[in-house]
Formats: structure tokens, sequence, C-alpha cells
């Protein structure tokens, strides 16, 4: 079955410091995959996505990622981090239909 | 745009009772939605893809009769939770694709926190 991992729970990170959350899946092949965020007790708002062209994708709120097909790949940046970047980063794939498949979700967590 | 609502935001009932959460496309028509469950701290599981006018599509272990789900129009999707039970307690959140859009992009609303007592 086709599945998707993030294999850290929790990542703390101090203000300012760069921070990366990493997402792998099981295929590429027909691969389109997502990042979303959700803040405490509301629902997820879309970071960023690939779709096809550029392996890397620019998103909202200063994140990247950048597709990784051999590696199958999907992991997430920012340079520096704020406090208001704590919350619950969830990747998310579909194989060439409109079904998603959300990873087990990331808790960021700013350290002050 | 492209702003989906969840109507109630949460709602407490006692168990046995039916509970109703709709879900609404504001800005956009919707052929199809999603729901999906999400329990503390765990992931978001898909329940059912609903496309409007025809019957909601189930995954693999979500009881259709216990889920109602209707797709009445194309900018309103209703999940009814029948006779809940507190296990039935979860963070539920729906979203919606655009007629003609991109297939693989949803719109996700801010979710129905349910409360079985």
């Amino acid at each position: 079955a086709q599945s998707v991992t993030q294999l850290d729970s929790q990542v703390p990170v101090f203000e300012e410091a760069p921070v990366e959350l990493r997402c792998n899946y099981s295929s590429s092949v027909s691969v389109y995959l997502f990042w979303y965020v959700q803040y405490p007790n509301q629902g997820l708002q879309l970071l960023l996505k690939y779709l096809s062209g550029s392996t890397l994708v620019k998103g909202i709120n200063g994140f990247e990622a950048e597709f990784n097909k051999s590696q199958t790949s999907f992991h997430l940046r920012k340079p520096s981090v704020h406090i208001s970047d704590t919350a619950e980063y969830f990747c998310a794939v579909t194989w060439g239909n409109e079904k998603l498949t959300f990873g087990t979700g990331t808790r960021l967590t700013i350290i002050p | 745009g492209a702003v989906v609502s969840q109507h109630p935001s949460w709602v407490i009932c006692k168990s046995g009772t039916s509970v109703k959460i709709e879900c609404r496309s504001l800005d956009f028509q919707a052929t199809t939605m999603f729901w999906y469950r999400q329990f503390p701290k765990q992931s978001l599981m898909l329940m059912a893809t609903s496309n409007e006018g025809s019957k909601a599509t189930y995954e693999q272990g979500v009881e259709k009769d216990k889920f109602l789900i209707n797709h009445a129009s194309l900018t309103l999707s209703t999940l009814t939770v029948t006779s809940a039970h507190p296990e039935d307690s979860s963070f539920y959140i729906c979203s919606a694709r655009e007629a003609g859009g991109p297939i693989n992009e949803q719109f996700f609303g801010p979710g129905t926190r349910l409360t079985v007592l």
C-alpha cells in the first residue's frame, strides 16, 4: 500500500534557527505532494505543493520544499523560524487521483 | 477565495443522539467534498468522498449507516453521525474540490469538534 512517512513526531527548534521537517513517500509514480500546517483547533492551511516542474517549491510564510524523486522525499525547510511557526505540519500525497494520504504529522515547537 | 466553512465549530451531545455537521463552499462550487476525522494528536483519516447528486464513497472500515453523508448541492455537504457514542468523539474536517479545478487541490474547512458524553 502507498504510504507517507514523517519520521519526526516532534521537532523543537530555537527561534531564528533553521528547520527541516522530513517527509518520505512510498512511490514516485504519478505523485503530487503537499505540505499543510494546522494550528490548534483549526483546519488545515496549504503551505506549498508540488505538481510538476521545478523540484524546488516555495510556499507561504517563508517555507520551501524540494521534491527528490530518487530518494522519494519532500522535506520542508525554513531558514529562520519564528514563534508563530509553532504548529502541526502534515505532509500529504496523492498518486494520480484525488485522494490525499496524510503523514502522521510533525509538531514543530519554537523555543524563544 | 476558495473558502470552506463548517458548522458547528464544536458540539457536545449525549450518547445515542444524532449530530449533523455542515460543510459549505462559500465562494466556489464544489463537485466533490471529502470528510476526514482526526483523533487527538493523530493524522487525518479519510472517511468518505461525496460527489454532488450521488451516493458517497466510504473508505474501508467506515460504517456508512452510522456516518450519513449527503451532498445535495454544489455548495453543501452534510455529515450526520447517527446514534453517537463516546468513541465517535473526534475532530471532523471537510474539504472541497472546485468544479473544474485541479483534481489534486482540496480546500479545507476549519473543522468541527464533536464530544459525545
